[in-house]
């Protein structure tokens, strides 16, 4: 069974411009979180699709905003980009929402310069 | 407010020998708590995932401990291995409206020879 896909895995952006990263769940799975992994803050929560719909989102602004897909596959999207959006972006899927046992895949790391 | 801190922040060990990693959390409602080892560059992978009323939970080496009335938590690893160096990230999960993860920044193990 494959695991959760992410693309791209690198990416190099400058100060301004947009992103988009992509999450493909483990297939069944209907349930697509992304998360953002810095250094100091450690990993925290973006938001939660299941079923294509918005469940949960976390402390961030505007500038980052999500998608679901009717075949479960997830987007997000960063615009106007800061020096301290690089990160390591991480998305779990899980069969449910995310109060059960979530998957990860292997990230997207964008550095922005 | 919802906390999780672990400790401590980094640990050398040399192969062979066990250790034991720290968890404390202030959440509420509680609902499970996880441990997850995510090594470098990877995305992270779970562990164990207790609930209220389960006291112990192992994984191969790995043993975690919950006292749901400390609200502490613990993961035992037995005979360290060189492979068991990783970033270790305990995260508890509060049943609200719309369930929420809570994430410790982690310990930093390193095995050593």
């Amino acid at each position: 069974k494959a695991g959760v896909t992410q693309t791209p895995r690198y990416l190099i952006k400058t100060r301004g411009q947009q992103v988009t990263l992509s999450c493909s769940p483990i297939s069944g799975h209907r349930s697509v979180s992304w998360y953002q992994q810095t250094p100091g803050q450690g990993l925290q929560f973006l938001f939660e699709y299941f079923s294509e719909t918005q469940r949960n989102k976390g402390n961030f602004p505007g500038r980052f905003s999500g998608r679901q897909f009717s075949n479960s596959r997830s987007e997000m999207n960063v615009s106007t980009l800061e020096l301290g959006d690089s990160a390591l972006y991480l998305c779990a899927s899980s069969a449910g929402l995310a109060g059960g046992e979530l998957f990860f895949g292997e990230g997207s790391r964008l550095t922005v310069l | 407010k919802n906390q999780v801190e672990q400790s401590p922040q980094s640990l050398i060990i040399l192969e062979g020998k066990n250790c034991t990693l720290q968890c404390n959390y202030t959440v509420s409602p509680f609902s499970n708590l996880r441990w997850y080892k995510q090594d470098t560059g990877r995305g992270p992978v779970s562990l164990t995932i207790m609930t209220f009323s389960e006291n112990t939970k192992s994984n191969g080496r790995y043993t975690a401990t919950l006292d749901a009335d400390t609200k502490q938590s613990s993961l035992h690893i037995t005979a360290s291995q060189l492979s068991d160096s990783a970033s270790y990230i305990c995260v508890v999960s509060a049943s609200q409206a719309g369930t929420a993860l809570i994430f410790g920044k982690g310990t930093t193990l390193s095995v050593s020879s």
